[in-house]
Formats: C-alpha cells, structure tokens, sequence
C-alpha cells in the first residue's frame, strides 16, 4: 500500500509571508495527489490538485509542485493571510486496478497565520 | 445543492450500543467513502462503495459494518460500540473511483 508522510505538523508565519507544506510517499504508481484545507468544525476542502503528468499547478495565491523521481509534492502559500489558518493534508491517490483507486492522507499540518 | 450531509452532527454513545452514522449525497456520484479522523493519524478509510450495491473494505473495517442500497445513501454501522472508535467521521464521495473526493462536515461521535 501507499504511506504518505507530511511535514511539517505545525507551521506559523507571519501574515504576508509565504508557507510551505511538503509531503512524501512510498509507491510510484500513485498518480493523483490533492490537498485539503479544513477549518476547525469543518469537513476537508479540496483546495488544489495535481496529476502525475504534470510538474506544476497554480491558482491564485497556491501553487503545488511535483517531483516523481523524488516522490515528493508540495504546497505553496504566498501572501498569506488569516483566514489561510487552518489544518492543511496531502493525499496520495494509488491505483491498483481501475476502479479501485484510494487515496492515503497525510497526518496534517496546522498552520497559523500571525497577525 | 447541499452537496453531502450527515447525521447526527455528534452523539454520545453508551459502550456496547449500536449506532448509524447516515451519509446522503445529492451529486449521483458513484464512489463513496467513510473514513475516520484521529488527532494525529489524519483520515483514514473505513469502508468504500464504487457503485451501489457493491462495498469494500478500507485500511481500518474491523468493528463497523456499510451498505450501499441506492446511489445517494451510504449508512455506517457501529455494531457494538467501544470506546475506541471514539472519532470523527467524515463521508466522502466522487463521481468515480478516480477523481476529486468531496466531504460532507463529518459526525462527532463519544463512546463512553
């Protein structure tokens, strides 16, 4: 199976600068690696998202990166603000037959923007 | 479009007790999922469903029991509750087994 390993688990910076979340995992067949904001009280919310076929993606403020041959992902944050406080998870989707794709989450990292 | 709800919000439960976590979506989405959150494991996955009528077992199944009559529906069982399943659970969906999973706002659940 997949293993994904996050770091770190605690993050604060300070308002206006940027964060940087990173992530590893063990099975090079896994294809599709999402991240997860989630407020407190709140279920996980689909921030970002990128495919094994492509190096970078941006959107706004979030970037993600992804090197292969590493095994490695990362999120990036720039301009933080307050409201980007909140616990953040990567996921690594494995597929070993179609149909019976899973997605295995790291253990989270709470980041807190300091005013 | 309400996306995904659950039910109850949270429950305190008496050890031994059967209890139903109830998952319903509105997206005809054909994967869906039931996981649970720890303090410092993340989510992990108790039991899936790629199509109604059919389900499959997740990194932690033991002690919880799923069904997937129809597409919208997909209830999570406690047959006899201990203390350790003490967590939050969260219902996921996605159109198929392959794409983004969204989550519904998850149920607090206290086994005494």
């Amino acid at each position: 199976g997949e293993n994904v390993e996050q770091h770190p688990s605690t993050l604060s910076v300070q308002e206006g600068d940027s964060a940087v979340i990173k992530c590893t995992y063990s099975d090079s067949a896994s294809n599709y690696f999402p991240w997860y904001k989630q407020e407190l009280g709140k279920g996980p919310q689909l921030i970002i998202d990128i495919r094994s076929n492509v190096g970078e993606k941006k959107d706004q403020r979030i970037a993600v990166t992804l090197n292969k041959t590493a095994k490695h992902f990362s999120l990036h944050i720039t301009e933080t603000q307050p409201e980007d406080s909140a616990v953040y998870f990567c996921a690594a989707q494995y597929s070993y037959n179609f149909g019976n794709e899973k997605l295995t989450f790291g253990t989270g990292t709470r980041l807190t923007i300091i005013p | 479009i309400a996306g995904i709800t659950q039910a109850p919000t949270s429950q305190i439960l008496a050890a031994g007790r059967r209890m139903t976590l109830r998952c319903t979506q509105d997206m005809r989405h054909n994967a869906m999922y039931w996981y649970r959150q720890d303090l410092g494991l993340g989510l992990r996955l108790i039991h899936y469903s790629n199509t109604a009528g059919t389900t499959g077992k997740g990194e932690v199944p033991d002690g919880y029991s799923v069904s997937r009559a129809n597409t919208d529906d997909f209830p999570l069982t406690l047959a006899s509750a201990v203390p350790s399943q003490t967590s939050v659970y969260f219902c996921a969906s996605s159109v198929d087994g392959q794409e983004t999973q969204y989550f519904g706002p998850g149920t607090r659940l206290l086994v005494l």
